[in-house]
């Protein structure tokens, strides 16, 4: 069945960038749909950060979009996240998920900004 | 963008309980509504797409209707594992995705 596995640094320093990577398999990315990130601040509710067609067209929320970057590699079957300039309020749970309703999610990766 | 708006904030039933939590579009999103069961610590679940829709494998209890910018979701009977916090999420073509601020189903 499809999977999806986020991965990447538990603890980013204020100021610098966020670099998270969404494994996916048992689908190819290149085949379809969208891929996107979500995130969960503690205690709150889900924020959709962005998302990337398998063509490569991207879409980002427009609160974040001057800080946001999604990139898909397919050779990899994988797609990424960079968030730059963090500060404590991008302290979150970030979810990687598929579709524009979301049937599959990963885990979910707890990623804290702090110095 | 559209504003999604959940009511009630928090809902207290007991077991057997019907209930309804609503969702409602600052516009028209047509039938391009999600519905999320999340539980604490895990990643939100697909109950419900395209705003009736029923998910494989989700349990026939849970229904959602609506459309144009008025939905709801029913859980017919609630079940002990149905304690949880729901959401809905537009997605509309024509705009950016966005979920509603959630709903918690607690004990009574």
């Amino acid at each position: 069945q499809v999977q999806l596995q986020e991965s990447g640094p538990g603890l980013v320093k204020p100021s610098e960038t966020l670099s998270l990577t969404c494994a996916v398999s048992g689908y190819s990315i290149s085949s379809g749909y969208y891929w996107g990130w979500i995130r969960q601040p503690p205690g709150k509710g889900l924020e959709w950060i962005g998302s990337i067609y398998h063509s490569g067209s991207t879409y980002y929320n427009p609160s974040l979009k001057s800080r946001v970057t999604i990139s898909v590699d397919t050779s990899k079957n994988q797609f990424s996240l960079k968030l730059s300039s963090v500060t404590a309020a991008d302290t979150a749970v970030y979810y990687c998920a598929r579709g524009d309703y979301m049937d599959v999610w990963g885990k979910g990766t707890t990623v804290t900004v702090s110095s | 963008d559209i504003q999604m708006t959940q009511s009630p904030s928090t809902l207290s039933a007991s077991v057997g309980d019907r209930v309804t939590i609503t969702c409602r579009a600052s516009q028209s999103i047509s039938s391009w509504l999600a519905w999320y069961q999340q539980k604490p610590g895990k990643a939100p679940k697909l109950l419900i797409y395209k705003a009736s829709s029923l998910e494989s494998g989700v349990p026939s209890r849970f229904s959602g209707s609506g459309s144009g910018t008025e939905f709801t979701l029913t859980i017919s009977s609630l079940q002990p594992d149905d304690f949880a916090t729901y959401y809905c999420q537009q997605y509309n073509s024509y705009s950016l995705p966005t979920f509603g601020q959630g709903t918690k189903v607690e004990i009574k």
